[in-house]
């Protein structure tokens, strides 16, 4: 079964640096990539989603990129806030109302 | 945005009794999801639900999983009989579907069974 990877596992950053965290899937009957955040304590919220037939997609400060062929997508984070501080998740789904299956998750830790 | 809430947010009970996790999904979604995290591991998809009806199920989904969303209340995940291995948070998450598949998900409920 589909199968995704996320790195690095954790990673701190000064307030106002960039973040880059890569996800790798191995599925390619994969073709909907949604990304989310888990503040402390907090539920997962949806962050920015991106399909197969895509490469780029820009919401704001978060910038998604897609590689199908080499089954990679990466999430870059500018200028980082410490309200960015959370686990960031990657997840990979055959298709929308399916399954997602989710990422290791890379903690992210933003200092002032 | 749109909220999923769960009840109770947390349950304690003892290996081999039943136990029925509740989610309230957003008002209009039509697909339904539980996820299953044990601590310090990733989220695995345990099953979805729509019109009715499991539509997949993962190999966590045990023959001791039931799930039902009787008359538009709440979307539930029996566990008859519990195991020690269930202890988990179970999230519920639902997307709208006609187009717009995004999951919102809930708080979850942290599940110890002793």
């Amino acid at each position: 079964g589909e199968q995704v990877e996320q790195l690095p596992s954790s990673l701190i950053v000064q307030e106002g640096a960039s973040v880059l965290i890569n996800c790798s899937y191995t599925d390619s009957a994969s073709v909907y990539f949604p990304w989310y955040k888990q503040e402390p304590g907090k539920r997962l919220q949806f962050i920015i989603d991106i399909r197969s037939n895509m490469e780029r997609k820009q919401n704001q400060r978060l910038t998604l990129l897609f590689d199908k062929k080499t089954k990679h997508l990466s999430l870059h984070i500018t200028a980082t806030q410490p309200g960015d501080s959370a686990i960031y998740f990657c997840s990979a789904s055959p298709q929308g109302g399916r399954a997602l299956i989710f990422g290791t998750g890379t903690t992210v830790s933003v200092s002032p | 945005g749109p909220k999923v809430l769960q009840i109770p947010s947390h349950q304690i009970i003892d290996m081999g009794q039943m136990v029925t996790l509740n989610c309230d999904p957003v008002s209009n979604h039509l697909y339904f999801y539980w996820y299953k995290q044990i601590l310090g591991q990733q989220m695995e998809f345990l099953v979805n639900f729509y019109n009715g009806k499991v539509m997949e199920k993962s190999k966590l989904f045990k023959d001791q999983f039931s799930v039902e969303r009787p008359d538009g209340s709440y979307f539930t995940l029996k566990i008859q009989p519990t195991a020690l291995e269930d202890s988990a948070v179970y999230f519920c998450a639902s997307s709208l579907g006609l187009g717009s598949y995004e999951q919102y998900f809930g708080p979850g409920t942290r599940l110890t069974v002793l």
